[in-house]
């Protein structure tokens, strides 16, 4: 089935700048994504979020940015400290008219985000 | 406010043992859906309940059983372990039952290992 996918698996950047994850989708009709960031031995922690009627939202020191039109996610970091570090997963949630579809995030793989001091 | 809570951390079984994962959630929140997560692979989701006293399955749920036992507690159930089991397992809660843009928060996961 159709899934969320990421371009790069591992990032490397220098703490003080700025960092980029993408995620590619290919359900059009998904209508809500989520960034979530994992650090080692624990579970997924909420970011932010975006529903499709919005081409950005912005957080402390985070934006994510939606491209609908190539169904494209990313998030940015801004002044990326060691704390960053952790991967970094997009789901997507689809709105679907009965029950199991209106529940079921999707996940990618993840990206691995390192900072280097 | 713990949040999202589960026990056991860590568990090694035998194969053909049989366990039970809890999973709480202190936020008054309807929804609550367990995952598992191997190593490349994002998180799948196993079971979930949307509201108290329903139960439905997700993408995997060949091997497992849940239970919503009251609002706040969702319990993972495997009958007969096996080794493709081995994985991390995490527990989730969404405020609102039947919306699509609600999120998800997680709890610490289960690591379990089958022998």
């Amino acid at each position: 089935g159709e899934s969320v996918g990421l371009h790069l698996p591992t990032l490397s950047v220098q703490e003080g700048d700025n960092s980029i994850i993408n995620c590619a989708y290919s359900n059009s009709a998904s209508d809500y994504f989520i960034w979530y960031k994992q650090e080692s031995g624990k579970g997924p922690q909420f970011i932010i979020d975006i529903r499709s009627n919005m081409d950005k939202r912005q957080g402390q020191r985070v934006t994510v940015l939606l491209n609908k039109t190539v169904k494209h996610l990313s998030l940015q970091i801004a002044a990326t400290q060691p704390g960053d570090s952790a991967v970094y997963f997009c789901a997507e949630n689809i709105n679907g008219n009965s029950g199991a579809g209106s529940y079921q995030l999707t996940f990618g793989k993840g990206t691995k985000l390192s900072v280097i001091p | 406010n713990a949040g999202v809570t589960q026990t056991p951390k860590f568990q090694v079984l035998k194969t053909g043992q049989s366990m039970t994962l809890q999973c709480a959630q202190d936020m008054n929140h309807n929804s609550m859906y367990w995952y598992r997560q191997d190593p490349g692979m994002g998180l799948r989701l196993i079971y979930y309940s949307a509201s108290e006293g329903t139960t439905d399955k997700g993408e995997v749920p060949n091997g497992y059983n849940v239970s919503r036992l009251n609002k706040r507690e969702f319990s993972l159930r495997l009958e007969s372990a096996a080794p493709s089991q081995t994985s991390v397992y995490f527990c989730a809660s969404s405020a609102v039952q039947g919306a699509s843009t609600d999120t998800q928060y997680f709890g610490p996961g289960t690591r379990l290992t089958v022998l």
